[in-house]
């Protein structure tokens, strides 16, 4: 059974670009959630996407989005990148209900803004 | 009131000792409390997880203490091995919420 696949693995990026980062959960998971992992702040929620729709939504500036396809692949996307959005963007696919069906997350997307 | 607060930042334990790791958080209104395990490169796993109506979960090694009025959880991993060593979140959700995140604490575990 495959896991979570995220790409890119690596990406460097200037200031000022803009970025799209994609997820591909497991197949059958509905539930796609983003989280912005940096050593100081550890895992912070960006948003989370069910069937297509925005569920959830954590405290980032409007610079960053996200969007589920009707396959269950979701982009989040990341515009006028700052050197402060460099982090490890980890995506996490379940079946529904966290709580229910626990995160299985993939290995993430490392941004490196220069 | 959404945070999780984790302690320590760091843990050096010695093979086959006791490593704990603590959890408090100020939400009353969280109801699931799991544990992840990541591993460098790699994402966070979920190691096991607790509800507020049991004060302790066991799973193999690894154990969860609740205690609800203090608001406070933790991990003990039993007989620590050096493939162990890895970076723990606690986490914490309410209703249909998303996971909120501790810090993490980094542990190694020494032969």
């Amino acid at each position: 059974k495959a896991g979570v696949t995220q790409t890119p693995r690596y990406l460097i990026k200037t200031r000022g670009q803009q970025v799209t980062l994609s997820c591909s959960p497991i197949s059958g998971h509905r539930s796609v959630s983003w989280y912005q992992q940096t050593p100081g702040q550890g895992l912070q929620f960006l948003f989370e996407y069910f069937s297509e729709t925005q569920r959830n939504k954590g405290n980032f500036p409007g610079r960053f989005s996200g969007r589920q396809f009707s396959n269950s692949r979701s982009e989040m996307n990341v515009s006028t990148l700052e050197l402060g959005d460099s982090a490890l963007y980890l995506c996490a696919s379940s079946l529904g209900q966290v709580k229910s069906y626990g995160y299985t997350f993939g290995s993430g997307t490392r941004l490196t803004v220069v | 009131q959404q945070q999780v607060k984790q302690s320590p930042q760091s843990l050096i334990v010695q093979k086959g000792g006791i490593s704990i790791i603590n959890c408090a958080y100020e939400n009353t209104a969280f109801d699931y409390f799991p544990w992840y395990q990541q591993f460098p490169g790699k994402g966070p796993a979920l190691l096991i997880a607790i509800r507020p109506d049991v004060s302790e979960k066991k799973e193999g090694r690894f154990t969860i203490s609740f205690n609800k009025s203090a608001k406070q959880f933790s991990l003990h991993i039993m007989d620590s091995q050096p493939g162990d060593s890895a970076t723990y979140f606690c986490a914490a959700s309410s209703g249909t919420d998303k996971l909120i995140f501790g810090t993490g604490t980094r542990l190694q575990v020494f032969p």
